[in-house]
């Protein structure tokens, strides 16, 4: 099975600050790779899709890269409405599985 | 707008059953891959199972193979997760999600979940 580590864990910025959140995949997954932000209490939604996709309706402060097995979430301008935990997330297809990472925990400094 | 709304969340005791349900709306259901995806309490997410826009397919997390069972009705644009012989360890709360069309890849939207505690 392929595992996700997703780093830092838990992360504290100020508004304006750019914040990097990093994801490695355990082998190569090319760029089957999602981002999603839950915010307390809602559920999870998602922001980009094969790595570095944005989905619609989401601001462009949010992006994404990466390939193979290393893989960046960033916001270029933290908003105090960012407060939420990030989460990757992979797939394969044969079979279907699709694994989280840990969640990144992002708090205003 | 799409919606996803999940009932069926309760207090049960471990080796018990629960049927778990999720009305959609808001798109052509029948056209869609299905996901339940569940969250213990304060812990991160984790993929449960999928089923095919017709039910021919089906997929579990090895965590719960064998104990549940995905289905969907798609008269009634329903999901379903059929859930026995529950553990302490299947207490989360449970969103149903959808899939985009024609893939098997991401969860672009999700109902708000349903709290299952085991105990």
């Amino acid at each position: 099975d392929i595992q996700m580590t997703q780093s830092p864990s838990s992360l504290s910025a100020s508004v304006g600050d750019r914040v990097t959140i990093t994801c490695q995949a355990s082998q190569d997954i090319s760029n089957y790779l999602n981002w999603y932000q839950q915010k307390p209490g809602k559920a999870p939604k998602l922001l980009i899709y094969d790595a570095s996709n944005l989905e619609t309706g989401v601001p462009s402060r949010f992006s994404g890269s990466g390939s193979g097995t290393d893989f960046t979430f960033t916001i270029s301008s933290l908003q105090a409405e960012d407060i939420a935990t990030y989460y990757c997330q992979q797939y394969e297809n044969l079979p279907p599985m699709y694994t989280f990472g840990q969640g990144t925990k992002l708090e205003i400094k | 707008e799409v919606q996803l709304v999940e009932s069926g969340g309760v207090v049960v005791q471990p080796g018990g059953s629960l049927r778990l349900s999720c009305a959609a709306s808001g798109f052509s259901f029948d056209d869609y891959t299905m996901h339940w995806v569940r969250q213990a309490p304060g812990k991160g997410l984790e993929w449960v199972s999928l089923i095919s826009w017709n039910g021919g397919s089906t997929y579990y997390a090895d965590s719960v193979q064998g104990r549940f069972t995905i289905s969907r009705d798609n008269s009634k644009t329903s999901l379903y997760l059929q859930m026995h012989s529950l553990r302490t360890e299947d207490t989360a709360l449970y969103y149903c999600a959808k899939d985009i069309r024609g893939g098997n890849s991401r969860f672009d939207y999700w109902g708000q979940g349903t709290l299952v505690t085991v105990s």
